[in-house]
């Protein structure tokens, strides 16, 4: 079983620039979650989706960040403008169902903002 | 809000010595815990979880024990190896919340 699937693997940017997240869940899991992930910090949920609807976007800083999934597989996270404290790795993890269900990770994107 | 955090920020431990990595949590409605292998540059991988209806449960080399009276998780790593060294985390859910995350405990395996 193939495992979750995240590009690119790293990015460097200057501030007030854009930069988009690409994330391929597990075949069949219904739920995906993005984490944000800053140096020596365990991850912290962004927004999860179960299929394509949005379960908690909380803590999504909605000025800069968005998220999709309009199929219902993959997503997208975007960061418009950037700035340095957005200086992380982005995890995309999936699970088959809601709450309580093991959540699988990717590799994550290491994103740098100069 | 409610927080899940680790005893010891570091681990270092000989080769073939067991290891325990602790957890204590806060929310009282947690209901099932979760332990988590991040190695360096990759996500962090499922190793076992727990449900707050048991205290104790195995896998290979790996045990998770739960202490719901005192708030206490741990994990213990029998006869460990090189291939060990990772940052650990503990998460837990409580009813429709998300995961929450502690900041992690680095095991690192002296050869």
């Amino acid at each position: 079983e193939a495992g979750v699937a995240q590009s690119p693997r790293y990015k460097i940017i200057e501030k007030r620039q854009s930069v988009a997240f690409w994330c391929n869940p597990i075949s069949g899991h219904a739920t995906l979650y993005w984490y944000q992930q800053i140096l020596g910090q365990g991850p912290k949920l962004l927004i999860q989706f179960q299929n394509n609807g949005v379960v908690d976007d909380s803590q999504l800083p909605k000025d800069r960040f968005s998220a999709e999934r309009l199929k219902g597989v993959d997503s997208t996270l975007k960061i418009q403008p950037a700035k340095l404290e957005d200086s992380a790795v982005y995890l995309c993890a999936s699970s088959h169902s809601h709450f309580g269900e093991t959540q699988y990770f990717g590799p994550g994107t290491r994103l740098l903002v100069l | 809000g409610e927080s899940v955090g680790l005893h010891l920020p570091t681990l270092s431990v000989q080769e073939g010595d067991n290891s325990i990595i602790n957890c204590a949590y806060s929310n009282s409605a947690s209901d099932y815990f979760i332990w988590y292998k991040q190695e360096s540059g990759k996500g962090p991988q499922f190793i076992i979880d727990i449900r707050s209806n048991m205290d104790k449960r195995q896998g290979q080399r790996v045990t998770v024990l739960l202490n719901k009276t005192v708030k206490h998780l741990s994990l213990q790593i029998a006869a460990t190896q090189p291939g060990d060294s990772a940052v650990y985390f503990c998460a837990d859910y409580s009813g429709n919340t998300p995961l929450v995350f502690g900041k992690g405990t680095r095991l690192s395996v002296i050869a």
